[in-house]
């Protein structure tokens, strides 16, 4: 099946350090990738959705400058968190969607920043 | 504003019977409902899905509801097993290739 893998699963970083993430489609192509945010005993929240070859939209409230995208290939997004700080600690999960209303899921990111 | 709402954080079940999971949605939009189960730290794993020309699907011991008048759908697990304790999600999808609209979540227990 179609598998997203995710890296790191977590990661702790000094306040003010900036962290990236990959998800990697290791056997499809996607054109298409969403990126979530989960707080402790909350929803996972989408953050913005990439399209590789353009810019990322987001979604209200999140910062684009802090929150950056890059989906530069069809089996490659990254995520970077910038200037971290740590009202950013959190769980981040990508999701590509697949053909006929598919979506698969990476294994997520802890991030901690102290 | 939550367009996918679980109002029941927790439910705890015995092992054997049946676990209902209900999920509400207000987006009219709304075309294709998702199912979830996932463990701390580990990203979600899908169980069974709905399109909304359909009231009903069936996987195994998993069954999803669609009532689209009333905006509601449950999944039924039974019989309900120690290792289905975890957290469900339920999600809804506008269409193909838009992201998915998660609730809440509801922790499910299963006492043996």
């Amino acid at each position: 099946g179609a598998v997203v893998s995710q890296h790191p699963s977590r990661v702790i970083c000094k306040s003010g350090t900036s962290v990236k993430i990959e998800c990697r489609s290791l056997d499809f192509q996607a054109t298409t990738m969403f990126w979530y945010r989960q707080f402790p005993k909350q929803s996972l929240m989408l953050m913005a959705t990439s399209n590789e070859g353009s810019k990322a939209t987001y979604e209200q409230g999140v910062e684009k400058d802090k929150f950056l995208i890059n989906h530069a290939s069809l089996t490659l997004s990254t995520l970077t968190v910038t200037s971290a700080h740590p009202e950013d600690s959190s769980f981040y999960i990508c999701s590509a969607s697949l053909q006929n209303y598919g979506y698969t899921f990476g294994s997520g990111t802890r991030l901690t920043v102290v | 504003d939550q367009q996918v709402k679980q109002n029941s954080p927790s439910l705890s079940v015995q092992e054997g019977r049946i676990s209902i999971l209900n999920c509400d949605y207000t987006n009219s939009m709304f075309d294709y409902f998702l199912w979830y189960k996932k463990y701390p730290a580990e990203g979600p794993t899908f169980l069974i899905s709905i399109s909304s020309i359909k009231d009903k699907n069936e996987d195994g011991r998993f069954t999803v509801f669609l009532n689209k008048s009333a905006k509601h759908l449950s999944l039924h697990i039974v019989p309900s097993q120690p290792g289905d304790s975890a957290v469900y999600f339920c999600a809804a999808s506008a269409s193909g290739n838009t992201p998915l609209v998660f609730g809440k979540g509801t922790r499910l227990s299963v006492i043996a």
